[in-house]
């Protein structure tokens, strides 16, 4: 079974500029998770998808990160602009089934953000 | 909001020591899982407990869930080498929306 595929891998780009990551979870899962991992700290939840539907943005600074899952599988995260406190992991995450807080999520290998 | 803390920070420990960290919260868990994070990797799920006062084991792992299901341990008898990583406890409490709340890690160095 292919795990959690993430892409790019890495990016360097400068304050002000716009950046976005892709994520494509195991197929059939119906939870889709996006997380922010700063050096030194435990992952964040950013935003949380059940199908195409958004569960939780609580977290997601909205003037300059938006997402979407447009389908109810892959998703994309989009920073417009970056600061230098983005810099961070961006990590992606699925889960089988809808609203099961007994799931178990599955990471990707995430997206290392530098912002110079 | 949730928050979740976990102790210590930091471990460095000599192959074959035992290991423990533990992780506390303010309020009651519905259940809680631990994940490993090798450097330079992304988490892995290791385990998950949902009862009271849980106990499992997986080979030298050993996962507590407490009583008040306010705090939970992972110990790890005899560490090897390949035991290096950062070990995380995530939770939802009880009556949340879904979300995980992760923990801020124990950075766990085995010295050969």
């Amino acid at each position: 079974e292919a795990g959690v595929a993430q892409s790019p891998r890495y990016k360097i780009i400068e304050k002000r500029q716009s950046v976005a990551f892709w994520c494509n979870p195991i197929s059939g899962h119906a939870t889709l998770y996006w997380y922010q991992q700063i050096l030194g700290q435990g992952p964040k939840l950013l935003i949380q998808f059940q199908n195409n539907g958004v569960v939780d943005d609580s977290q997601l600074p909205k003037d300059r990160f938006s997402a979407e899952r447009l389908k109810g599988v892959d998703s994309t995260l989009k920073i417009q602009p970056a600061k230098l406190e983005d810099s961070a992991v961006y990590l992606c995450a699925s889960s089988p089934r809808l609203a099961a807080s007994t799931d178990t999520q599955y990471f990707g290998p995430g997206t290392r953000l530098t912002v110079l | 909001g949730q928050q979740v803390m976990q102790i210590p920070q930091y471990q460095h420990v000599q192959e074959g020591e035992d290991f423990t960290t533990y992780c506390n919260s303010s309020t009651t868990l519905s259940n809680i899982q631990w994940y490993k994070q090798r450097p330079g990797g992304h988490p892995v799920f290791l385990i998950q407990l949902v009862k009271s006062g849980e106990v499992k084991k997986q080979k030298r792992l050993t996962f507590q869930f407490g009583e008040a299901k306010k705090n939970s341990s992972l110990h790890i008898t005899a560490t090897q080498t390949t035991d290096v990583g950062t070990y995380f406890c995530a939770a939802i409490s009880s009556g949340s929306a879904r979300q995980l709340t992760f923990g801020s890690g124990t950075q766990l160095t085995v010295l050969p």
